[in-house]
């Protein structure tokens, strides 16, 4: 089993709805990431939280340590937001600098 | 600012050859780590470098090494190339560590024929 999963693995929206994808991990954790890669590989950072939650312009993110959980939420999704979404975590103890990361949600937004 | 630069940004080579590959990580920023993304493993953690020692290690084999210069540059080099060894490769900076916020590069796209 994977340490991060990320569900669903394809998703698919009409223009303007409401988007969740999640992640569900099973180490112990310093942070978490949500990643954004777009067509020819460049990815970009979202989010880093260790707790509660996070928004970014139509983004928002939360987490919930106890029951070790993530969600990224986009609304009123636009066709640019079309990309994949990884989640990724640093480990709590070990090694600085090691990421896990889940095998990512990709999304299309129709128009 | 400048973001982390990649070079190069494709490449092709043939089965037992050996290539470097390069990230410029954004100035101030000390920590480098290097990626590997294929279709079927996903991104997976080579190394990390700060301070221009390996502080960490993915579970790849030893063809796969790495340096960081006194600049934070750093180098990955993955020797005898297997087919398998077509991938992305990414390198991301950060200040300190992964509990910063890390910078991806554009990846340099390997392939091995």
């Amino acid at each position: 089993k994977n340490e991060v999963e990320q569900s669903p693995q394809n998703l698919t929206a009409q223009e303007g709805e409401f988007i969740t994808i999640n992640c569900s991990y099973s180490v112990g954790i310093s942070a978490l990431h949500w990643l954004q890669q777009h067509p020819g590989g460049g990815i970009v950072s979202l989010f880093m939280l260790s707790s509660g939650k996070k928004k970014h312009g139509r983004l928002i993110a939360t987490i919930n340590i106890q029951e070790k959980h993530s969600s990224l939420h986009i609304t009123a999704s636009h066709p640019r937001d079309s990309a994949v979404y990884i989640c990724a975590v640093t480990r709590l103890r070990g090694s600085q600098g090691n990421l896990i990361f889940g095998k990512g949600t990709k999304l299309s937004v129709k128009p | 600012k400048a973001g982390v630069t990649q070079t190069p940004r494709y490449l092709i080579k043939t089965r037992g050859q050996q290539v470097t590959l390069s990230c410029s990580p954004i100035s101030g920023h000390r920590s480098v780590s290097w990626y590997q993304q294929t279709p079927g493993q996903g991104l997976q953690f080579l190394f990390e470098y700060f301070s221009e020692t390996q502080r960490n290690k993915g579970n790849f084999p030893g063809r796969f090494s790495g340096r960081q210069f006194s600049n934070s540059r750093s180098e990955m080099n993955v020797s005898t190339l297997e087919l398998g060894d077509s991938a992305l490769y990414l390198c991301a900076s950060s200040l300190r560590d992964a509990l910063n916020e890390q910078f991806f590069g554009p990846g340099t796209r390997l392939t091995v024929l």
